[in-house]
């Protein structure tokens, strides 16, 4: 069983639209996680960290669930630059800090 | 700030033939990672080291694979010798281990061919 789990998509919305990710994780001992945005030949780069309260960041809000094991990203108001595949990332800090990408969910805004 | 530095960019070069690539972290990271990405496997943790010594190889492809990390500031990924199925993007990443929430930071990224 993969450590990360998520819907590789794609999604393909129109511009304004809100869209939703979700990523599933196995270890409950994951301690933190975070979401990343990759861009087609480019290197991934962090887009947020997901804290346990929930985290907003402009139009991007993250959500965290440790009793069933998911995180999700949901992005209102989608641009075309936000266009990218988005990553899933857990980290597990006893174990020598580990970190867990998933495969990523392609996003394509369509204007 | 610096961010995590990668060379070379770009690599071309013939099977059989040694390949270096190498990295430098953000200064005061304690923890380094090597990635390979392909479309069909997507991102693979190769190797990661800490303090400068190697914790997890297990990722490491086989035993044309090598990797150092000399000091806190450099480490390298050798493969010899290259073979075409190692065409890929590789990338390094850096993070801070000593508190929580602390994410990893990636590299440009090294496209390298095997011809």
């Amino acid at each position: 069983r993969k450590e990360v789990e998520q819907d590789p998509g794609p999604f393909n919305v129109p511009e304004g639209a809100t869209v939703a990710f979700n990523c599933t994780y196995s270890n409950s001992a994951s301690q933190s996680f975070f979401w990343y945005r990759q861009d087609c030949r480019k290197e991934p780069k962090l887009l947020m960290s997901v804290y346990s309260s929930g985290n907003e960041d402009g139009r991007f809000t993250a959500q965290l669930n440790r009793a069933s094991q998911y995180i999700s990203l949901l992005i209102r108001d989608s641009k075309l630059s936000d266009s990218a595949t988005y990553l899933c990332v857990v980290n597990i800090e006893y174990t020598g800090n580990q970190f867990y990408f998933g495969t990523g969910t392609s996003l394509t805004v369509i204007p | 700030d610096a961010g995590v530095i990668q060379s070379p960019r770009h690599e071309v070069t013939e099977m059989g033939q040694e390949v270096t690539l190498r990295c430098k972290p953000i200064s005061g990271h304690d923890y380094l990672f090597w990635y390979r990405q392909t479309m069909m496997r997507g991102l693979e943790l190769l190797i990661y080291f800490n303090n400068n010594v190697p914790i997890d190889d297990s990722g490491m492809p086989e035993d044309r694979f090598s990797a150092k990390m000399p000091n806190a500031s450099f480490s390298t990924l050798k493969i010899q010798p290259s073979e075409p199925r190692d065409s890929a993007v590789y990338f390094c990443a850096s993070s801070f281990g000593h508190r929580s929430n602390q994410p990893q930071h990636f590299g440009d990224g090294t496209r390298l061919s095997i011809l």
